[in-house]
Formats: C-alpha cells, structure tokens, sequence
C-alpha cells in the first residue's frame, strides 16, 4: 500500500489567500484524522471522520477552518482567509474499526503564510 | 481529561550508549494504549513502539523497549546502542476508546558522534 498521501508537501502563501491541504487515507480505513503541528501547541487533533462523516470538530481552531470528506478516499482541509499563525505542519493520519490505536500518519504538508 | 507529560524537552548522548525518555499520563481508564513515535528531521511521524495497558510484559522493537508501570502511570522508552539515525523528536501518547491519541509535546533526542 502507499501509505496516507498528503499534498502539497509545501505551500506558501500570502496572507489572506485560501488554502486548500487535500489527503488520501489508506484504502480500507474508515477513520481519517486531521492533526496540526506547531512549536508551541505541539500535536494538535483538529478534526476526525468516520466513515466519511465528521465526528468531533472540537479541535478545529476556528470558522476560517473547515474539512470536508466527500468519499472515502478523499479528504480536504481548507483555510479561508488564512493567516501568518496558521503556519504550521498539517499531519493527515488514518485507521480502521478494530485497529483504532493505530493511526498511520501521512508526510505532512508544511503551509507558510507570510 | 487525559494527559500525557514529557518532562524531557530536549536530552543528548553520545553515539552507542543507551538513553531513557521518560512519560506519565493521567487516566482514569483501565484499558488503553500507550505509544512512542519518532519524528525525525524529515518530519515524518513513525510509530516506534506500541504497549497494551492489559499486558503486563513490556514491549520491545529491537534496541527499543518501554517500562511501563501502570500503577505509578508512567511509560518510559529505552533506546540501547543508540545511533546517529536515533536523533529525532520523539513522542509519547496515549489512546482509549475515545478514538482519539493523546500526544505529549515531545523530546528532542540528539545522538552526538
């Protein structure tokens, strides 16, 4: 298997600009997990799915935040309007019913936004 | 709530000895998981090392073994033979039923020549 996808691996961007981080969990996991990096907050969950459907959203930061999961191979995470603190490494990871302890991480997307 | 604490923000050795990275957590929870990952320079998160809390046998991966002591909740991860592709940031987190893993802020491990 090819393991969870990320891209872009890197995305800078001005101020303002929408930002759109894409995932590809790997097939046969239903749970999809958006996870934010920073030196000062460390690993952070933003945002899980099961089965395609949201179920807790407690960690995304705020409305300029959103994440959709369309079908199960596919997830977004989109910033509108980003901002320079939302600079950080997003993680995408994914796991299946019956192995949930086991999250497998995707390489990350490091987003700049000057 | 859980939480994870690593108290080590940042530890060097010298190549070939052997280091202990510590981690405590707080649950109320009989059952769980308990994990190590690696993050090394490049950025990618690897699981190193897993431990069930049913199991009382520590786990180990080659030069990588855990003490867990469930009742002081504290999960500490031995590197033997340490080497230079060692060096990394190295994570401690927990899992329940919650679905969620719980991370800690990490260690940042330097493995000197």
């Amino acid at each position: 298997d090819a393991g969870v996808i990320q891209s872009p691996r890197h995305e800078v961007t001005e101020m303002g600009q929408e930002v759109t981080l894409r995932c590809k969990p790997i097939s046969g996991h239903d749970y999809l997990f958006w996870y934010r990096q920073t030196m000062m907050r460390g690993l952070e969950l933003l945002i899980y799915f099961n089965n395609n459907v949201p179920i807790d959203d407690s960690g995304m930061p705020e409305d300029r935040f959103s994440a959709k999961m369309p079908n199960a191979s596919f997830s977004t995470l989109k910033i509108q309007p980003s901002e320079p603190r939302d600079s950080a490494v997003y993680f995408c990871a994914s796991t299946r019913t019956g192995e949930r302890y086991e999250q497998y991480f995707g390489p990350g997307t490091r987003l700049t936004v000057t | 709530a859980q939480t994870v604490t690593q108290s080590q923000p940042e530890m060097s050795v010298q190549e070939a000895e052997t280091v202990t990275l510590s981690c405590t957590y707080d649950t109320s929870e009989s059952n769980y998981y308990l994990f190590w990952y690696k993050q090394p320079p490049s950025g990618q998160m690897i699981l190193v090392i897993r431990q069930e809390a049913y199991k009382q046998q520590n786990a180990t991966e080659n030069r990588f073994s855990v003490n867990f002591q469930k009742a002081a909740k504290s999960f500490s991860l031995k590197i033997s033979d340490s080497q230079l592709g060692d060096t990394a940031m190295y994570f401690c987190a927990f899992w329940d039923r919650d679905d969620k893993i719980i991370f800690g802020k990490g260690t940042r491990l330097h493995i000197l020549p």
